[in-house]
């Protein structure tokens, strides 16, 4: 059992470029989310899936978009770098999103923008 | 405003030297406490859920326990592989939503 897969573990990117961060979870979790992790601050919500079809904002949404085309993927992407998005980004779900739930998260996956 | 702190930020004890984490919350409607525990390089992994006040739970040298306004990790007797910062996160109903709010987190080291 897999749990959430996350991919790249690194990349570096220049300011301007766009890239897509891979995440998929084979537990048929509803759930879906991307946090990102930065020094001296705790986990963020950038965007969030109920299931497949649906998607919202969370607390720093600006610069990256999000799909959720099936149940087990939910990629990020960033459409144009910026070195204030140099972070550590990890994906995370749970079975559902009512209640407490908890998170499964993935390996994450550093960037790094020039 | 802060919904979450953690404290201290950083720890270091001896091997076998047992303390506690804090970890105080300013939301209301809470659904439910969680702690993570979180290796370097690694996704944070899950630990505990409290749900009310009063509540503890154990797991090997971890004990958590909940109060109206704060929870604390206890480590008793605390080994090296120990080592690894602590997440606290709290999941509140607020504004008519589900909200879940992170800590930053407490790193702690445990020297042989």
């Amino acid at each position: 059992n897999a749990g959430v897969t996350q991919t790249p573990k690194f990349q570096v990117l220049k300011t301007g470029q766009s890239m897509t961060l891979q995440c998929a979870q084979d537990m048929n979790h509803e759930y879906m989310s991307w946090y990102r992790q930065d020094p001296g601050m705790g986990l963020r919500l950038i965007h969030y899936s109920v299931g497949a079809g649906i998607t919202d904002q969370g607390e720093v949404p600006n610069g990256y978009n999000v799909s959720r085309s099936t149940t087990e993927d939910f990629p990020l992407r960033l459409l144009s770098a910026a070195p204030s998005q140099t972070s550590v980004y990890f994906c995370a779900s749970s079975f559902d999103s009512s209640g407490a739930n908890v998170l499964t998260f993935g390996a994450g996956s550093r960037l790094t923008v020039l | 405003e802060d919904q979450v702190t953690q404290s201290p930020e950083a720890l270091r004890l001896q091997e076998g030297e047992s303390s506690s984490l804090n970890c105080s919350y300013t939301v209301s409607g809470l659904r439910g406490l969680f702690w993570y525990r979180q290796d370097p390089g690694k996704g944070p992994e899950f630990l505990f859920t409290l749900y009310s006040a009063g509540e503890e739970k154990e797991k090997e040298r971890l004990k958590a326990t909940l109060t109206k306004k704060e929870s604390f990790l206890h480590i008793t007797a605390p080994k090296p592989e120990d080592s690894a910062t602590y997440l606290c996160a709290v999941q509140a109903f607020q504004g008519g939503s589900e909200k879940l709010v992170f800590g930053k987190g407490t790193k702690l080291t445990v020297n042989p």
